[in-house]
């Protein structure tokens, strides 16, 4: 089944702890992206990759980092949570990226709560 | 800069009416615009999209949309709606950038 798994899908954790929350898709999809969503916001573009070793700024990348050594994969790192940075997120593929315009694949989402 | 407006926080419909979602866009050249499914505990689903050619663009689950360029309006429309359409909606739009734009999102309501 073609899907985009992220985890955990559930992450409480304290200030400063550092954490890591992987995606992986095995649609062999060029594109990929982290998005957070928040009340009242809607969902807001972390930081995207169009290729392996290829990765750029969203709209709300501080905080964050992410790295793509393989085309299946693009974990996000949080180096030191802060309570700001609880929020749930999502991880999304697409085969040629948004400039295509080929839909996107999300993930079921990681609820990230930083106390 | 490029934006969406979902002006509605949530809309309510009893079943088998006809449903609207709103939506509007800023931006600057020909928009790619978008409509997406959030089911709860669930990512988003693709509904569908406007790239260009026909202004009434027909996607899954019966759902279609119809893109008016005057009125910078791309709105989601069904005509007859399920119970299990509630979930939350999203806009969302793109103009050439690898950056994929949504709406605050509408939650939708169809009560039996």
């Amino acid at each position: 089944e073609a899907q985009v798994t992220q985890n955990p899908r559930y992450l409480i954790t304290v200030t400063g702890k550092k954490l890591t929350v992987t995606c992986s898709q095995n649609m062999n999809h060029e594109y990929m992206s982290w998005y957070r969503q928040d009340p009242g916001l809607g969902l807001r573009q972390i930081y995207y990759s169009m290729n392996v070793e290829v990765t750029d700024k969203g709209d709300v990348p501080e905080g964050y980092k992410v790295s793509r050594k393989e085309k299946r994969n693009f974990p996000l790192i949080l180096e030191s949570p802060s309570p700001n940075q609880t929020s749930l997120y999502f991880c999304a593929s697409s085969e040629g990226g948004v400039v295509s315009a080929t839909p996107l694949h999300f993930g079921n989402g990681t609820r990230l709560t930083v106390t | 800069a490029q934006s969406v407006a979902q002006p509605e926080d949530q809309v309510n419909v009893a079943e088998g009416n006809p449903l609207t979602v709103k939506c509007t866009y800023s931006v600057s050249g020909n928009p790619y615009l978008f409509w997406y499914v959030q089911y709860p505990n669930r990512g988003l689903q693709f509904l569908l999209k406007y790239i260009t050619g026909d202004n009434l663009v027909k996607g899954s689950y019966g759902f279609e949309a119809e893109f008016n360029k005057s009125q910078t309006s791309f709105h989601l429309k069904k005509p007859s709606a399920l119970v299990s359409d509630s979930a939350l909606y999203f806009c969302a739009v793109n103009t050439g950038f690898q950056k994929l734009v949504f709406g605050t999102g509408t939650r939708l309501l169809v009560s039996p």
